[in-house]
């Protein structure tokens, strides 16, 4: 069975600084899907990795996939307020799709 | 263009009531999603519908019943409403599920007393 654990649960970061949340599952994952939600809101796509070695950026958020580590981060480049919100990692295998617990990021100034 | 939408927003029931919570999509995608979300839990996965006409069971279906109407449509029912199920219910949708990036709809919050 597919299980995703995130860490940290809790973030508090100052502005400014970098921070990374981390993603491990446990058996072979086909894609590897990082999302943002907002307190009382929707989920949002922010990345899709397909592959080991996957890197992508938006903005001040990069995430990368390692499938021989079963490990994705999201990194997190000098933090601004409007980072803050709950950012969920999600794995797929075999029509098996499963979420983290989520880490709720708070950015201060 | 409006994306994925789920009705009703927000839903009381009695412990024993039945509901049907709506969900459609106008991207044309063929798979759809229904999950429910709980306090640090993360998303589970109720129901999902590869294509129209499929529907399988995903992690926690115990309690509910789907049907994929046509290509835009997607409900969840509760036959028997327990408090148990109180939770906000996201409703999703993805190109096929091959291509698995997902579109959420705002999302329901029900409570069961």
């Amino acid at each position: 069975e597919l299980k995703v654990e995130q860490n940290p649960l809790f973030l508090s970061m100052q502005e400014g600084k970098n921070y990374t949340i981390y993603c491990n599952y446990s058996t072979t994952s086909d894609r590897l899907y990082w999302y943002r939600q907002d307190p009382g809101k929707s989920l949002e796509s922010l990345f899709v990795l397909l592959s080991n070695g996957a890197v992508k950026q938006e903005g001040r958020l990069m995430a990368s996939l390692d499938t021989k580590a079963r490990l994705s981060t999201l990194h997190i480049t000098a933090a601004v307020h409007d980072l803050s919100a709950t950012y969920f990692c999600a794995a797929d295998s075999y029509n098996d799709m499963r979420f983290g617990a989520g880490t709720r990021l708070t950015v201060k100034p | 263009n409006a994306g994925v939408t789920q009705t009703p927003k927000f839903q009381v029931l009695k412990t024993g009531q039945s509901m049907t919570l709506q969900c459609a999509q106008d991207m044309n995608h063929n798979s759809m999603y229904w999950y429910r979300q709980d306090p640090g839990m993360g998303l589970r996965l109720i129901y999902y519908s590869a294509s129209e006409g499929t529907t399988d069971k995903g992690e926690v279906p115990n309690g509910y019943n789907v049907s994929r109407l046509n290509k835009r449509e997607f409900s969840l029912r509760l036959e028997s409403a327990a408090p148990s199920q109180t939770s906000v219910y996201f409703c999703a949708s993805s190109v096929t599920w091959t291509d698995n990036e997902q579109f959420f709809g705002p999302g329901t919050r029900l409570t069961v007393l």
